[in-house]
């Protein structure tokens, strides 16, 4: 099992632009969840979501889209880069009502300038 | 106030000495609690999870203090690998984790 991968690894925007974060997972769990992690902040949850076609918002949603169209994968959008939106990123996963064991991808490092 | 406190460290404490860090939690309704590791530019990962009555896993050793709302971490016979920093993390119920901004330990030769 690849467990959960994330792409890009890195990735730099200019302010304006919108990008699309990949994850996907292999276990077949139904819990997904996207992360932003900043010095000194810990890890904030953005969105995640229970299974396929259902999310909801997190501490952090602004300025980020997801959908959940399939059990693998869940993406999630920058709609309009700012600089405050750079940060490392991490999706998640785990069997749902096991959500204190999740799984974490490499993480993305996303700058904006 | 942060819903999860921890000391940021860091620790820096030679081979085989014994550490300890704890992290306090605001909600006192919080109902399960971990300790994740990270690594330096890597991904967290579960190290272990806290139960009222404690746990052990090996050299480390995790304990909770519900009246007073705080929980420990002991790692003993420290090993240079066990450099990284040691996330603090609750669930209040909910499907949402809460982390700490973390504990950074150093283990020097």
């Amino acid at each position: 099992n690849a467990g959960v991968t994330q792409t890009p690894k890195f990735q730099v925007l200019k302010t304006g632009q919108s990008m699309t974060l990949q994850c996907a997972q292999d276990m077949n769990h139904e819990y997904m969840s996207w992360y932003r992690q900043d010095p000194g902040m810990g890890l904030r949850l953005i969105h995640y979501s229970v299974g396929a076609g259902i999310t909801d918002q997190g501490e952090v949603p602004n300025g980020y889209n997801v959908s959940r169209s399939t059990t693998e994968d869940f993406p999630l959008r920058l709609l309009s880069a700012a600089p405050s939106q750079t940060s490392v990123y991490f999706c998640a996963s785990s069997r749902q009502g096991q959500v204190d064991e999740q799984y974490f991808g490499p993480g993305t490092r996303l700058t904006v300038t | 106030r942060k819903e999860v406190e921890q000391d940021p460290g860091p620790f820096n404490v030679p081979e085989g000495a014994t550490v300890a860090f704890n992290c306090t939690y605001s909600n006192s309704a919080s109902q399960s609690f971990f300790w994740y590791r990270q690594d330096c530019r890597k991904e967290p990962k579960l190290l272990m999870s806290v139960y009222s009555s404690g746990n052990e896993d090996g050299r480390f050793t995790a304990q909770l203090n519900r009246a007073s709302q705080y929980i420990s971490l002991l790692i003993r016979d420290s090993k240079l690998s066990d450099s990284a920093t040691y996330l603090c993390v609750v669930n209040d119920g909910t499907d949402k984790l809460i982390f700490g901004t973390g504990t950074r330990l150093q283990v020097f030769p």
